[in-house]
């Protein structure tokens, strides 16, 4: 089945530090999203990749899609307690793999931590 | 507006008690997908539907678990003879069409999710 990789598992920084998850899959994917997930709270869409070598922006974070389309990135700038929570990355496989369509793989996330 | 919700947001339930979690999609959204998160893991699979089709079960756990959509939008996921591994949040995710690969249409939106604790 689909194999995802994220890491660290938990990540403590100090408010104005950068921060960055990786996301590795063990096959190629279609496409990749990330989210959000604060504590005791519900995971919430930040960003969809499909192109190989995609690279998005959202104010401080910074989405990278590999160029072989199996691995991915999200990077903090000057992280904010406000940016504390678990960020999944969610792959979706080549439709070629058999797996269900659209279904989403999560791992189990980085927990960011971030000190004021 | 309209997010998706569910409810109920929080189910103690004794062991062997039968539960009924419902969820509400966004409007118009095709795609309904349930999920299982444990405590300090990442939501893991349980089912899809595509209207009132469910095309993959292949996540439920055990034939106790069972999910329906009959008009194609609102869900329902009924676990029968709960036991204390049930306990986790059930977690509705809905999208406007599953692996379109378009941006956009394909994103899922999860609800608040419930907290089932069997007890």
């Amino acid at each position: 089945g689909q194999q995802v990789m994220q890491i660290p598992q938990y990540q403590h920084v100090q408010e104005g530090e950068d921060f960055t998850t990786y996301c590795n899959s063990s096959t190629t994917l279609s496409n990749i999203q990330w989210y959000k997930q604060r504590p005791g709270g519900h995971p919430v869409f930040l960003i969809q990749l499909v192109k190989s070598g995609e690279v998005k922006k959202q104010k401080r974070l910074t989405f990278q899609f590999g160029e072989a389309k199996k691995n991915s990135s999200l990077h903090i700038t000057a992280t904010q307690t406000t940016d504390v929570g678990t960020y999944f990355c969610a792959p979706t496989p080549r439709a070629d793999r058999g797996s269900t369509l659209g279904r989403l793989y999560f791992g189990r996330g980085t927990q960011l931590t971030v000190w004021p | 507006g309209a997010g998706v919700s569910q409810s109920p947001r929080y189910k103690v339930a004794k062991r062997g008690q039968d539960v009924a979690l419902r969820c509400d999609p966004i409007s118009g959204h095709v795609s309904l997908f349930w999920y299982q998160q444990a405590l300090g893991q990442g939501p893991e699979f349980l089912t899809y539907f595509q209207n009132e089709a469910q095309l993959d079960k292949s996540g439920l756990p055990s034939d106790r678990f069972f999910a329906e959509r009959p008009e194609g939008s609102v869900s329902t996921l009924k676990i029968q003879r709960t036991q204390q591994e049930d306990s986790a949040v059930y977690l509705c995710a809905s999208s406007l069409e599953a692996a379109s690969g378009r941006v956009g249409t394909d994103t899922q939106y999860f609800g608040p999710g419930t907290r089932l604790t069997v007890l």
